[in-house]
């Protein structure tokens, strides 16, 4: 079946200007996960939604980076004003159930690059 | 909240022989150890994972052992082959709780 997909795969913006970041989970999948991975760095966890809630926004880096789910599945996490350390790969993942002993099924990412 | 750290950072072996990768945690409540294997342009995909009530789990050329007492675990895959050129990450978790947290990361390049 179709695993986790993300557009764009890649964006390159200019400081200063909105990205919208898009993930598409696996079907029946409850749980999503945005993750930072940065240049020889491991995965940074950004936030997590059960459903359309996020109880667990604490990753976050500021207030320019936010997330919605819309019914149950598409998510969009935002970068409003970019800056250069904003440079990544975004990676979304899904799961069956949100807890962790359910496996995490990663999409390819999106790579973020601020000019 | 829990840490991980992982080594090495790189690793370059000679294609058949064994390679080794360790993490340590600091929560000792984390009873959830998976690992995850991320080839070039791709996500994690997870290739093997151990609970707390076991000390050793093999799936074909690849294994994990746990120490909880000393609060480390490792990833041993044997025979080396080419395709095992990836970065792997391992990772931490209370197996009730959503968050993983992982290692930084180890570089694996298989010499042919």
């Amino acid at each position: 079946g179709a695993g986790v997909s993300q557009s764009p795969s890649n964006k390159v913006t200019e400081k200063g200007k909105d990205v919208e970041l898009r993930c598409d989970p696996i079907s029946g999948h409850t749980a999503l996960y945005w993750y930072r991975q940065s240049l020889g760095q491991g995965l940074e966890f950004l936030i997590y939604f059960q459903g359309n809630s996020a109880p667990d926004k604490s990753g976050l880096p500021s207030d320019r980076f936010s997330a919605e789910r819309t019914g149950g599945s598409v998510s969009t996490l935002t970068i409003q004003r970019t800056q250069q350390e904003d440079s990544a790969v975004y990676l979304c993942a899904s799961s069956f159930s949100g807890t962790a002993a359910y496996e995490q099924y990663f999409g390819p990412g999106t790579r973020l690059t601020v000019t | 909240g829990e840490n991980v750290e992982q080594h090495p950072s790189t690793l370059s072996v000679q294609e058949g022989d064994s390679a080794v990768i360790k993490c340590t945690y600091s929560d000792s409540a984390s009873n959830y150890f998976p690992w995850y294997k991320q080839e070039l342009g791709k996500g994690p995909q997870l290739i093997i994972d151990i609970r707390s009530n076991v000390g050793e789990k093999k799936d074909q050329r690849i294994a994990v052992t746990l120490n909880k007492t000393a609060k480390h675990f490792s990833l041993h895959i044997t025979e080396t082959q080419p395709e095992d050129s990836a970065v792997y990450f391992c990772a931490a978790s209370i197996s009730n709780d959503y968050k993983l947290s992982f290692g930084a990361g180890t570089t694996v390049t298989v010499r042919a």
